[in-house]
């Protein structure tokens, strides 16, 4: 089936340093790659839609200037955390859906959490 | 705004018991509902629904989208403490490709 490789699954950063999140589709092409974030004992809650080649969408009460996204290929995407805070302590979880209609299930990486100190 | 609601948010049973998982949907040009499970990392996928009344069946776990009462129920029968985890009810509408998750269940069982 297909993978969706996410690194690293764990880091922890100083407050002030940035900090970047890859996500790779490993057997098929992703044109659309999706951010969730989850805070402990919540649900994932999207952050931002990731487009090859062109600007991600963010979901309303996301700071693109904060959370950074590039999706240069079709087999990566990338979401930088500029300027960590602690408050950016989260669980990051990238998706890709395999195909072109909308009815095909996402997939999921195993998420990275970030701590920040 | 669309909305998924998930009941009940925990549950706690026995081995051996069976389980129903409710999601509920409010969303603009319905698509899918799709069932997640998730244990300590990343959701996997279980079901995904998008006719009302076909039942969606795998092992011990089965599923029923009701397009008339905008739900859909997630059965686990014969629960194993394997079983225990976050369950997700997510639903595609036409306003993205994006799952729209609702808060999830979180179902623990006991030996």
């Amino acid at each position: 089936g297909a993978v969706v490789s996410q690194h690293p699954s764990r880091v922890i950063c100083k407050s002030g340093t940035s900090v970047k999140i890859e996500c790779r589709s490993l057997d098929f092409q992703a044109t659309t790659m999706f951010w969730y974030r989850q805070f402990p004992k919540q649900s994932l809650m999207l952050m931002a839609t990731s487009n090859e080649g062109s600007k991600a969408t963010y979901e309303q009460g996301v700071e693109k200037d904060k959370f950074l996204i590039n999706h240069a290929s079709l087999t990566l995407s990338t979401l930088t955390v500029t300027s960590a805070h602690p408050e950016d302590s989260s669980f990051y979880i990238c998706s890709a859906r395999d195909g072109t209609e909308y009815n095909s299930p996402l997939h999921f990486g195993n998420g990275t959490r970030l701590t920040v100190t | 705004e669309d909305k998924v609601v998930q009941s009940p948010l925990s549950l706690v049973v026995h081995e051996g018991d069976t389980v129903t998982l409710n999601c509920s949907y409010e969303v603009t040009n319905f698509r899918s509902l799709l069932w997640y499970k998730q244990e300590k990392k990343a959701p996997t996928f279980l079901f995904m629904l998008t006719s009302s009344g076909i039942e969606k069946k795998s092992g011990r776990l089965s599923s029923i989208l009701d397009k008339k009462e905008l739900s859909s129920i997630l059965n686990i029968t014969a629960t194993q403490t394997g079983d225990s985890a976050i369950y997700l009810c997510a639903v595609v509408s036409n306003s993205g490709y994006a799952l729209n998750f609702g808060k999830g269940t979180s179902l623990l069982v006991t030996p």
